[in-house]
């Protein structure tokens, strides 16, 4: 089955303390992205990935890093995570530039 | 310049009806318009989609509307039921790469 998988779908952690969320796909997509998305502001992109070793800053992209070193891999990395970090937090890909976004179901992070 | 605005924030519509949802640009970069769908507890998924050459695109009971000049575009439900219940984005994409979502329009149709 196609599909974006992400884990944890669920994370409680406290201030600081370094953290990874992990995201595959198995559709051999190109392009990835993380989001971020908060009520009444929707989803808002934090980094994205056009292929292996190459990434770009999105919307949001203080206080995360990414790596992409492999094609199906994309993690999301919280060196030092804070509050204001507290979001559900989405991973997409899609087979290049202006096509279907597949997300994945989404990890609920919350920060004390 | 790159914020997509999206209204209303909730709407309620009875069985049958039609919903409408609007969207607004300010980047006339922007080259690619789709709409995604989210049920509770899931990731958003791709519902329709157009680009700015087309002024209509109709997917069903679904439908965009697109008005370049006005920099806007909308999304249109028919015959609107139980099941379209879900919270809708709008998002425009640059250069293919950066998406830029709108706040989402929470849809409840009323049996």
């Amino acid at each position: 089955e196609a599909q974006v998988t992400q884990n944890p779908r669920y994370l409680i952690t406290v201030t600081g303390k370094k953290l990874t969320v992990t995201c595959s796909q198995n559709m051999n997509h190109e392009y990835m992205s993380w989001y971020r998305q908060d009520p009444g502001l929707g989803l808002r992109q934090i980094y994205y990935s056009m292929n292996v070793e190459v990434t770009d800053k999105g919307d949001v992209p203080e206080g995360y890093k990414v790596s992409r070193k492999e094609k199906r891999n994309f993690p999301l990395i919280l060196e030092s995570p804070s509050p204001n970090q507290t979001s559900l937090y989405f991973c997409a890909s899609s087979t290049r530039q202006n096509e279907k976004l597949f997300f994945g179901s989404g990890t609920q992070l919350s920060v004390l | 310049q790159q914020q997509v605005k999206q209204s209303p924030q909730s709407l309620i519509v009875q069985k049958g009806g039609i919903s409408i949802i609007n969207c607004a640009y300010e980047n006339t970069a922007f080259d690619y318009f789709p709409w995604y769908q989210q049920f509770p507890g899931k990731g958003p998924a791709l519902l329709i989609a157009i680009r700015p050459d087309v002024s209509e695109k109709k997917e069903g009971r679904f439908t965009i509307s697109f008005n370049k000049s006005a920099k806007q575009f909308s999304l249109h439900i028919m015959d609107s039921q139980p099941g379209d219940s879900a919270t809708y984005f709008c998002a425009a994409s640059l250069y293919g790469q950066n998406f830029v979502f709108g706040p989402g329009t929470r849809l409840s149709v009323l049996p």
